[in-house]
């Protein structure tokens, strides 16, 4: 059975401290993506890599980075969290043939 | 820019009943993948189905079948004799073949209510 493994379900960080979203696949899959998903505006893609090492920014990079230095693993950082970063983040991973299989979601809260 | 519309935030179904949920997508690429996705209220996001645009038969998995219209730019999503399972939130997603990134494109969502 395919997983994707998100490390926490639920954070709640204060306003500036750093925030690592991680994520683990046993799929050997090569692509990876962070989307983070709002009420009304579906799931906008943060960053995503094709490669150890390799990344590229989404639709909606700013205020995050990324970290893919394992096959299997890559973090989502949140440098200095701000209150307009609370949301659902999903991890999903991907084969050549397009499918996206996602981890069960962090839910940030940023007070 | 590739862009996913679904137009109907929520839609209600009897139980055992179908249900017809739209989307909407526009690109000016001719090859292409389009998915649906289910969220239960668990989270965890599955694939429900997917149609490869080179395709005219309309894809189909066991309750699930869409509308395909590629001239129309439409990918509806009918969900027949409908179970309390089916309550989720439904996206609607696009992948382009010529992005070798597989990123995907996503939709607003549907949140699908199942009466008993």
């Amino acid at each position: 059975d395919v997983k994707v493994t998100q490390s926490s379900r639920y954070l709640v960080k204060r306003t500036g401290e750093k925030v690592f979203l991680e994520c683990v696949q046993d799929m050997d899959h090569e692509n990876m993506f962070w989307y983070r998903q709002d009420p009304g505006l579906g799931l906008r893609l943060i960053y995503f890599s094709y490669d150890v090492k390799m990344k590229e920014k989404g639709d909606i990079p700013e205020g995050y980075s990324v970290s893919r230095e394992k096959k299997e693993r890559f973090s989502l950082i949140l440098e200095s969290a701000s209150t307009n970063q609370t949301s659902m983040y999903l991890c999903a991973s991907s084969f050549d043939t397009g499918e996206l299989f996602f981890g069960e979601g962090s839910r940030l809260t940023v007070l | 820019a590739q862009t996913v519309t679904q137009s109907q935030p929520e839609m209600s179904v009897q139980e055992a009943e179908t249900v017809t949920l739209s989307c909407t997508y526009d690109t000016s690429e001719s090859d292409y993948y389009l998915f649906w996705y289910k969220q239960p209220p668990s989270r965890q996001m599955i694939l429900v189905i997917r149609q490869e645009a080179y395709k005219q038969q309309n894809a189909t998995e066991n309750r699930f079948s869409v509308n395909f219209q590629k001239a129309a730019k439409s990918f509806s999503l009918k969900i027949s004799d409908s179970q309390l399972g089916d309550a989720a939130m439904y996206f609607c997603a696009y992948r382009s073949r010529m992005d070798s990134s597989y990123k995907l494109i996503f939709g607003s969502g549907t949140r699908l209510l199942v009466r008993p």
